[in-house]
Order: structure tokens, then C-alpha cells, then sequence
């Protein structure tokens, strides 16, 4: 069975960097898939961050302009993300998921955690 | 910037059908956009119901569906149940590496 557990600090200071990890096991993460950082902001819809493969390829979403970095540890079994220059709109629910490529979408989802940006 | 639209929320009342419809702020949504749907109920995670326009999701009932109509993508949900309150997602792959999600539906069922 598929799985996806994250884990990370709850809480970070604003200007900081957000780190997340996602452990998958049930599958290789040197499948044909890429992993992927999806967050929900209170209030607000679902957000693509960003998505990895294992084989160093990696694509963002524009909009978070340069401060995501994506990176995958295959002997772990394990990717990350690194949001830098973080504040208050980065407050969010944050998920990894799995990225089906021939599908283009988000068959299997990690829990959510909570991380808030202080000031 | 292309914006993916959907409608902010939509009632229906049990045993009824809805229809939510997933847009582009420029253009049309095609199949070549891969359109996906999720569902995703307070405090739980999102769960895909539709891919690749209109293929279910293992374990997702038949009531529900996904097409292509007109010049957007659609999911409905015939036979609505109470269960089916939730928010709903599209999600497009707008090339180049690139997903974009809608804004999402809030459902209410009356």
C-alpha cells in the first residue's frame, strides 16, 4: 500500500526557509512518477508548489518566483522541499502527493500538516 | 497569466444532479489539459475522483462522472447524497511542466 508521510517544523519565522520531508514507502520513489509539494492556504483553493522526479528533473510554479527548491533523496526514499523568504501568505496546509505523468494527476496524497509563518 | 475558474459554490439538494464546470480566464479547456477532479471534505486530505478528463479513480462511485462540455471541463454528480458536501477541485496541466488548480467549489447539499 502506498504511502506518504511528511514531516517538518510546525512553525517558522517570517524571511526564514520552510523545510518539508516526504517519506514514501509501498512503492519505489524511482518509479515513474513525480512527486509533488501541493499546499492550501485557510480560506483558500489548493496550490501546485512544485514537482520532482528521480531522475533530477524538476518543475515549479512560476509564481513562487525563484524561492522553491525541490530535491529527492532516493536512497532514503524520500523528497523535499525548501521554501525560502517565507511570510505571513505562506501559512498553509501542506501535502505531498504523487504525480501519475501519463495522467497528470495527484493519485495518492500524504496527510496534511499545518505550517504557520510568524512574524 | 491564464486563470483556471470554477464556480465559488453551488446547492443541491439530495438525490439531485450538479454539474461544476471547470474554465479558462483565456481559451477553451481540452482533453489535452488532462483535466482531474478532487474532492476534499474538512480535515481530510484531497482525493482524486476523475482523471484525464473523465476516467474514475479506483473505489470513486459511478455517480460520479467528468466530461468536456463546451468549451470547459465538467464534473457531475447524479443522485447527489449528503455524503457529497464537500469542496471540489479541477486541476489542468497547462504544458511546460506546469499544473494549475481552480479555485474550487464549495458543494452544499440541502
Amino acid at each position: 500500500q502506498v504511502q506518504l508521510q511528511a514531516s517538518g517544523p510546525g512553525l517558522v519565522r517570517a524571511s526564514e526557509t520552510l523545510s518539508r520531508t516526504c517519506s514514501v514507502s509501498g512503492v519505489s520513489i524511482s518509479s515513474d512518477y513525480y512527486w509533488a509539494w501541493i499546499r492550501r492556504p485557510p480560506g483558500k483553493g489548493l496550490e501546485w508548489i512544485g514537482s520532482v522526479h528521480h531522475s533530477g528533473s524538476a518543475f515549479y510554479n512560476p509564481s513562487l518566483k525563484g524561492r522553491v527548491s525541490l530535491s529527492i533523496e532516493t536512497t532514503r526514499h524520500e523528497f523535499s522541499l525548501r521554501l525560502s523568504s517565507v511570510t505571513a501568505a505562506d501559512t498553509a496546509l501542506y501535502y505531498c502527493a504523487r504525480l501519475v505523468p501519463a495522467a497528470h494527476s495527484y493519485d495518492r496524497w500524504g496527510q496534511g500538516a499545518l505550517v504557520t509563518v510568524s512574524s | 497569466q491564464t486563470v483556471v475558474t470554477q464556480e465559488p459554490s453551488f446547492s443541491v439538494s439530495p438525490g439531485g444532479t450538479v454539474t461544476l464546470t471547470c474554465g479558462l480566464t483565456s481559451g477553451s479547456v481540452s482533453s489535452n489539459h488532462y483535466p482531474s477532479w478532487y474532492q476534499q471534505t474538512p480535515g481530510q486530505t484531497p482525493r482524486r475522483l476523475i482523471y484525464s478528463t473523465h476516467y474514475h479513480s479506483s473505489g470513486v462511485p459511478d455517480r460520479f462522472s467528468g466530461s468536456i462540455l463546451g468549451n470547459k471541463a465538467a464534473l457531475t454528480i447524479t443522485g447527489v447524497q449528503a455524503e457529497d458536501e464537500s469542496d471540489y477541485f479541477c486541476m489542468l496541466f497547462m504544458g511546460s511542466g506546469n499544473w494549475v488548480f481552480g479555485g474550487g467549489t464549495k458543494l452544499t447539499v440541502l
